[in-house]
């Protein structure tokens, strides 16, 4: 099983900042890779897939990328309604697919 | 317009098994390359992949549930049935179901229903 480890688990940064946020894999996965934002009491929502695909109405703020173990997900600048938390997904050796444990992105 | 809905209870027992529908609505589960999954999410907690189904009635499940796992597809009536058995308390979680077209990832996904396992 491909274990997907996050960093930070909490980052506290203010509107305007940008925000950078690590996903490390267990093992290579080329860049089949997702990052998901959820926000309390709602469904997660897909931002980008193939490490670096911005999902259909997504912002241009946010970007991804990496391969291989190490992927980044980059938020330009953090407007009021990016602060929530956010989850990266492997589907390159599965089942099963897995998620990491999740970075919360709080207001400072 | 995509749309996907989770129903069944919000309440079971101890060791009864458990059935969630998916239904859905703006694409077709016969579309080649067309998928759906379930995820659950404990109080407080991470994402957890728990099965997928795909259009040619292909199926795959997370390992460490395998055995209580059944997904099913009724494609006339847009549907997505997942069953877990032997409930727990552990198993205490909002249920979703979402979409996958082509890639893996879940672009669109259901409100997700809570369910509870207590006695």
């Amino acid at each position: 099983e491909i274990v997907m480890t996050q960093s930070p688990a909490t980052l506290s940064l203010s509107p305007g900042d940008r925000a950078t946020l690590s996903c490390r894999a267990s093992q290579s996965i080329g860049t089949t890779v997702a990052w998901y934002q959820q926000k309390p009491g709602q469904a997660p929502r897909l931002l980008i897939y193939g490490a670096s695909t911005r999902a259909t109405g997504i912002p241009a703020r946010f970007s991804g990328s990496g391969s291989g173990t190490e992927f980044t997900l980059t938020i330009s600048s953090l407007q009021s309604e990016d602060f929530a938390v956010y989850y990266c997904q492997q589907y390159n050796d599965w089942p099963p697919i897995t998620f990491g444990q999740g970075t919360r992105l709080e207001i400072k | 317009q995509v749309t996907l809905r989770e129903s069944g209870p919000a309440l079971v027992k101890p060791t009864q098994t458990l059935t969630l529908t998916c239904t859905f609505s703006g694409f077709s589960l016969t579309t080649g390359g067309m998928s759906v999954t379930w995820v659950r999410q404990p109080p407080g907690k991470a994402l957890e992949w728990l099965a997928l189904i795909d259009w040619d009635d292909d199926k795959r499940y997370t390992t460490s549930l395998e055995t209580r796992l059944t997904i099913s597809k009724d494609t006339s009536k847009n549907q997505v049935v997942l069953t877990m058995t032997d409930m727990d308390p552990v198993d205490t979680a909002t249920y979703y179901c979402a979409r996958a077209y082509g890639v893996k990832s879940f672009d669109f996904w259901g409100r997700g229903t809570l369910v509870t396992v207590s006695s």
